[in-house]
């Protein structure tokens, strides 16, 4: 069990620019979530896939963000033309399929926007 | 809709100082409570799950407490490394799995 693994942990961009996480759940992990925390905060929930399907978004998750889990394995989160307020952790979790087992967390990437 | 708050902000103890965090919280129904730990520039790492009031469950010095409107996390005799934050959330329920409702944390740090 080598843990969800996130890249990168840091990105610093300018506004108006283009970025994209990686995500790589936990191996045999069917669910995936995305989170996002502000500082101070707790995470706020983004969207879940369950395999390739996306099947759950927040209302938080605006038109310039999309997120992809095409084979049903990793996973990326774009956000495109950064805005100030998009400057945040972003947080990738895993659970495997069935009941409420704990969704496990990586270390997230933390997105600066200049 | 789903609310949860944790109090205190923010704790400092003294090494051996026994002491409680509180997560109060407001779902229609509950279906689950999660403690975790956070480390700074880490992601949280899953502590307990609780499902009804009066269920306990303890780790090492960790002992988590569910009644039918708050939770308790009690920390005794700590030491250093466990300050940390320590987050608490609800499930929502969705149509093929559940999302985590989280609280903003209570950041305890445990001084020698």
């Amino acid at each position: 069990d080598t843990g969800v693994s996130q890249d990168p942990r840091h990105k610093i961009t300018k506004r108006g620019q283009n970025v994209t996480f990686r995500c790589d759940p936990i191996s045999e992990h069917n669910r995936l979530y995305w989170y996002r925390q502000t500082l101070g905060q707790g995470p706020e929930f983004l969207t879940y896939f369950q395999n390739e399907a996306q099947l759950e978004k927040s209302r938080l998750l605006s038109d310039r963000f999309s997120a992809e889990r095409p084979k049903g394995s990793f996973s990326t989160l774009e956000i495109q033309r950064t805005e100030q307020g998009d400057s945040a952790m972003y947080l990738c979790a895993s659970s495997p399929l069935g009941g409420m087992e704990p969704q496990h967390f990586g270390d997230g990437t933390r997105l600066s926007i200049l | 809709e789903d609310q949860v708050t944790q109090s205190p902000e923010a704790l400092r103890l003294q090494e051996g100082e026994s002491s409680s965090l509180n997560c109060s919280y407001t779902v229609s129904g509950l279906r689950g409570l999660f403690w975790y730990r956070q480390d700074p520039g880490k992601g949280p790492e899953f502590l307990f799950t609780l499902y009804s009031a009066g269920e306990e469950k303890e780790k090492e010095r960790l002992k988590a407490t569910l009644t039918k409107k708050e939770s308790f996390l009690h920390i005794t005799a700590p030491k250093p490394e466990d300050s940390a934050t320590y987050l608490c959330a609800v499930v929502h329920l969705m149509d093929s799995s559940y999302k985590l409702i989280f609280g903003s944390g209570t950041r305890l740090l445990v001084r020698p």
